[in-house]
This record gives structure tokens, C-alpha cells and sequence, in this order.
């Protein structure tokens, strides 16, 4: 597709479980990010990856949460023993790369829920 | 440190009226900014940058650097401009968002 494309769209999972977010860029965007939108919190910066180098980790509110891209494409983002406040809307974003002064381009989210 | 900062959670106008969304930013250096909107249901997209100082869907923005601001403002709203609005200010790689204005507005 043209845009970027985020799975699931909606996860309810139970306090303690593992869950698993998942991020397809648009094809050629080499830099991508992960957010989480919270009621009243705006967009808050997790996790940034841009080619090959080390990914920014250094929004990453704890050890519980963790992100991959692999090949530089798909990114999955990880967390682990889901809390309560981990429930909020995760949104996904990628641009052209370095040095450009292009736009973020945003998934739907994946709204996650838990119990 | 907050480095983008919008002071209005929540703004109400009428159809027909003007509207201003206030954006306030803490960078020493040169910054980039932007407005992002998202409209019910859909996904959060660019508005406007303000390199680009051009008019989109009847909005703009000037960036005043004595005043570290970059409001967002419309002569006339229409219904179809409520939404959530965010701003936000790059840096190098980095995007920083504001909290975001839900604006409503009123038939």
C-alpha cells in the first residue's frame, strides 16, 4: 500500500501478557518512529530507527518496553507484562531519511487495551 | 523539558468565526515546525510547515521567533475543520509534539 500500514488495529490483552505491535513503512522511508498517544499526553516519543545505525531508544518509559526493524523495513514494537497504563493508542511514522526536511508520515495506530 | 507547548486542551468557535491555536516553542537554535491534524476516525496528518509558508485549507502559520510562537489561525472556521490539532518542532531526527487543541466547531 501507500501508506504506512500498523497491525493490529485494536488489541485488548490481559494485565501481565506480552504483546506485539507491528509497523510496515512506506517503501523507501528509511527513518521510523514509534509514539505513544495518550488522552491529555499529546504524542509521546519512544523509539526512533534510521537505517542501519543504532536505533534512539530513549524514549522507552521502561526495560518492558523494546522495538526491532528488521532489514530496515518492518518494526515490530514489544511489551512485555502489559500494565494498565500501558493501554493507550500506538502510532507508527516514517519519513524519507536524513537530512530532509520531509514530513512524518503517520500509521492508523494500534489502539491497545488492557484489562 | 517541554519544548513544545500548547496552552489550549479544548477550543470552541462558531462556524463562520475566526480561530487561532496557540503553539509556543523552546529551541535556541533554528527551528523547523509544523501543524499536524487529526480528523475523527482518520490518521494524523500534515497540515502546513512553516518553511513552506503557504495557506492549506484556509489556515496558516507565522513563525515568530521574538515570541518563540507559531499560532495557527483561520479567518472563518468551518465545520470541517474540528479536529486535533498538534504542533510540532523538529530538531536534528527528532519530532517533539505539543499536548494538541481539540477544536470544535459550532453549526
Amino acid at each position: 500500500g501507500a501508506g504506512v500500514s500498523q497491525s493490529p488495529s485494536n488489541k485488548v490483552t490481559e494485565k501481565g501478557k506480552d504483546v506485539e505491535l507491528r509497523c510496515d513503512p512506506i517503501s523507501g522511508h528509511t527513518a521510523l518512529y514509534w509514539y505513544r498517544q495518550s488522552l491529555g499526553q499529546g504524542l509521546e516519543f519512544l523509539i526512533y530507527f534510521q537505517g542501519n545505525s543504532a536505533p534512539d531508544k530513549s524514549g522507552l518509559p521502561s526495560d518492558r518496553f523494546s522495538a526491532e526493524r528488521t532489514g530496515g523495513s518492518v518494526s515490530t514494537l514489544t511489551i512485555q507484562r502489559t500494565q494498565q497504563e500501558d493501554s493507550a493508542v500506538y502510532l507508527c511514522a516514517t519519513r524519507r531519511g536524513v537530512g530532509n526536511t520531509g514530513e512524518l508520515f503517520f500509521g492508523e495506530g494500534s489502539r491497545l487495551t488492557v484489562l | 523539558a517541554q519544548r513544545v507547548t500548547q496552552p489550549e486542551k479544548l477550543l470552541s468557535v462558531f462556524k463562520g468565526a475566526p480561530v487561532e491555536l496557540k503553539c509556543n516553542y523552546s529551541y535556541s537554535g533554528s527551528p523547523e515546525l509544523f501543524w499536524y491534524v487529526q480528523y475523527s476516525r482518520q490518521r494524523l496528518q500534515l497540515l502546513l510547515r512553516h518553511i513552506s509558508r503557504e495557506s492549506i485549507k484556509g489556515f496558516t502559520a507565522d513563525l515568530n521567533k521574538g515570541e518563540t510562537s507559531f499560532h495557527l489561525k483561520k479567518p472563518f472556521a468551518q465545520e470541517e475543520d474540528s479536529a486535533m490539532y498538534y504542533c510540532a518542532l523538529r530538531t536534528g531526527n527528532q519530532f517533539y509534539f505539543g499536548t494538541g487543541t481539540s477544536l470544535t466547531v459550532i453549526p
